[in-house]
Formats: structure tokens, sequence, C-alpha cells
């Protein structure tokens, strides 16, 4: 079965930084595109960043291009989300998301950005 | 950006009920198009993969059709546990790009 599980979370001030993580299994890790989705309160999903499978290619947001850095570790079958310079609209929870015959959405991490 | 457009924003239904829902690209996308559930506090539940094919452990009350720029979510016999918000997702290019979800609500 696959699986993905989001951690790494968690209130921050204004202008701070946080690592989140995903962790895969059920699944050749290192095959294909994997992606981070937030959802804002209220709101729909909007894509965030993807990877492709050997880290060599990726596509950021306008939104977030210069403050977040995604990257993976094929070894540990872990995704990684690190977000610096943290605003108050990046306020939401953070999914991973990977297509294997279909679409799998991690349980997300609630990031909350606020003084 | 793709543009998705589902409609209708919110939908009544009674229990038993056969609803459909449509999501519209401002582009043709082939058949690259999902529709997941969503309930309150709770992530994302893949639903549908390339316009009609069921995700695995989906039961079949829950059907898509469509392809290029024109899509629909078929739900039949409405229990009180498909009462949640819908959106469709095109992947056909990046970045990924969602409706902006139908609410189906009990009548």
């Amino acid at each position: 079965e696959v699986q993905l599980v989001e951690s790494g979370g968690g209130l921050v001030q204004p202008g701070g930084s946080l690592r989140l993580s995903c962790a895969a299994s059920g699944f050749t890790f290192n095959s294909g595109w994997i992606h981070w989705v937030r959802q804002a309160p209220g709101k729909g999903p909007v894509s965030v960043s993807r990877i492709n499978s050997d880290g060599t290619s990726t596509s950021y947001a306008d939104s977030v291009k210069g403050r977040f850095t995604i990257s993976r570790d094929n070894a540990k079958n872990t995704l990684y989300l690190q977000m610096n310079s943290l605003r108050a609209d990046d306020t939401a929870v953070y999914y991973c998301l990977k297509y294997t015959s279909g679409w799998t959405w991690g349980q997300g991490t609630l990031v909350t950005v606020s003084s | 950006d793709i543009q998705m457009t589902q409609s209708p924003s919110s939908l009544s239904a009674s229990v038993g009920d056969r609803v459909t829902i449509t999501c519209r690209a401002s582009q043709d996308i082939s058949n690259s198009l999902a529709w997941f559930q969503q309930k309150p506090g709770k992530a994302p539940k893949s639903l549908i993969y390339a316009a009609s094919s069921l995700q695995s452990g989906v039961p079949s009350k829950f059907s898509g059709s469509g392809s290029g720029t024109d899509f629909t979510l078929t739900i039949s016999s409405l229990q009180p546990e498909d009462f949640a918000t819908y959106y469709c997702q095109q992947y056909n290019s990046y970045p990924l790009t969602f409706g902006q979800g139908t609410r189906l609500e009990i009548k």
C-alpha cells in the first residue's frame, strides 16, 4: 500500500523557518515526480513545489520561490520542504502527493505562522 | 496556469439521490483529471484518476467521465458518508491546479 506521512509542522513566528518531511512507503520512491501542495484554512489546495526522481529538477509556485527549497533523500525514502522567511499567508496544511496509478495524499501537517 | 472551474459550488441532495458535478478546464488536458473527496479536518481522499479510472478501494457508486476540457463526477445512491466537499484536479501540466470545490450537503 502506498503511504505518505508528513511531519515537521508547527507554530512559527513570521520570518522563521521550518523543515517539513514526508516519509514514503509502499512504492519505488526514486521513480517519478513527487509534490508538495498546501491548503489554507477554508480554501482549496494549491501547488507549492515538485521534484523529479533524482532531485535534479524542481519547480516552485511564484509565492514561495526563493524562500522554500524542496529536496529528497532516496536512500531514506523521504521528501523534504525547507521553508524560510515564513509569512502569515504561508499558514496552511501541507500535503505531499505522489502519482502511482492514481494519486496518494499524505495526512498533512499544519504550519501556523503567527506572532 | 490551467484554470479549473467546478459547478455547482454547492449542492443539496437527499440520501439515495444521484448527483453530478462538472469540471471545466481552461485548455485541453486530455484525460489528466482526478477527483477527490474531503471531509472537514481530514486529508483529501482520491476517488478517480485519468478522468474515469476508479482509485483502488473506492466504491463503484463513484464514476467519472470526460476528456479534453469537460469532465463530470457522478455519485449514485448517496449515503450519509458521501456528504463532503469534492474537488477536481488537473495534472496534464505543472502546476497542478484544482477546482474551487463543490460542497455536497444533505437536504
